[in-house]
């Protein structure tokens, strides 16, 4: 299983651009990158997917090296409503239902 | 659409009381389904995940089990609650492999006093 790891915290400001960096050394040959957002007492919910390169939907872009040893999400002009735990994922492809989730990335955007 | 719902949002027991979270899963056949805990602070812990009826994986050993009697429904009980059984437990679904993204209920509050 691969494990990941990110900066436990990270703070901005309102109206910039704000890059989570995601280490995955050993993720495996299928297995795809995905990050969620999750506000407190909420469950987490789905922001991004890829495999390689970048990958941009309305919300963010992922970058993926091509080693995929790492990934940096990014969100572009950020908003108060942006605070919250940032997880990255890795894992799934062997038909492993199993993934381990590591503590996130808290955001605090500042005013 | 496809919804997820889970119930009930907030729930306080005594210690060595029984326990059933039940979640349903609208807008979509054959999901895989899943029951993870979250302790304050920390990421989610697999506890149980399910590909079809009947079909239980469980990955944490403990006084907790689940069930899945029908297709979209996913049920995590316990005969009787431990202290360290506090947390937020979320249940969420997905198709195809593991792979595809993950989609979650809104939680469960856990308190066992």
């Amino acid at each position: 299983l691969a494990k990941t790891t990110q900066p436990i915290s990270m703070d901005s400001y309102e109206g910039q651009e704000v890059n989570i960096t995601c280490s995955h050394n050993n993720i495996a040959t299928n297995d795809y990158i995905t990050w969620y957002q999750q506000f407190p007492s909420q469950g987490p919910r789905f922001i991004i997917q890829g495999y390689k390169t970048k990958v941009t939907n309305e919300v963010a872009s992922l970058f993926i090296p091509a080693d995929r040893k790492s990934s940096t999400l990014s969100l572009p002009r950020v908003s108060l409503s942006d605070t919250a735990v940032y997880y990255c994922l890795v894992g799934g492809s062997d038909s492993n239902y199993q993934l381990i989730w590591g503590a996130g990335t808290k955001l605090i955007i500042k005013p | 659409s496809q919804t997820i719902h889970q119930w009930p949002a907030t729930l306080v027991q005594p210690v060595g009381s029984p326990l059933s979270l039940e979640c349903t899963v609208e807008g979509t056949s054959n999901p895989n389904l899943y029951w993870y805990r979250q302790a304050a602070g920390r990421g989610l812990q697999l506890l149980f995940y399910s590909v079809g009826i009947g079909q239980i994986s469980s990955e944490v050993p403990q006084n907790l089990s689940a069930s899945r009697p029908q297709d979209r429904q996913f049920i995590l009980s316990s005969k009787k609650l431990l202290l360290s059984d506090s947390g937020f437990y979320l249940c969420a679904w997905n198709t195809g492999d593991g792979n595809q993204p993950q989609h979650f209920g809104d939680g469960t509050r856990l308190s066992i006093l």
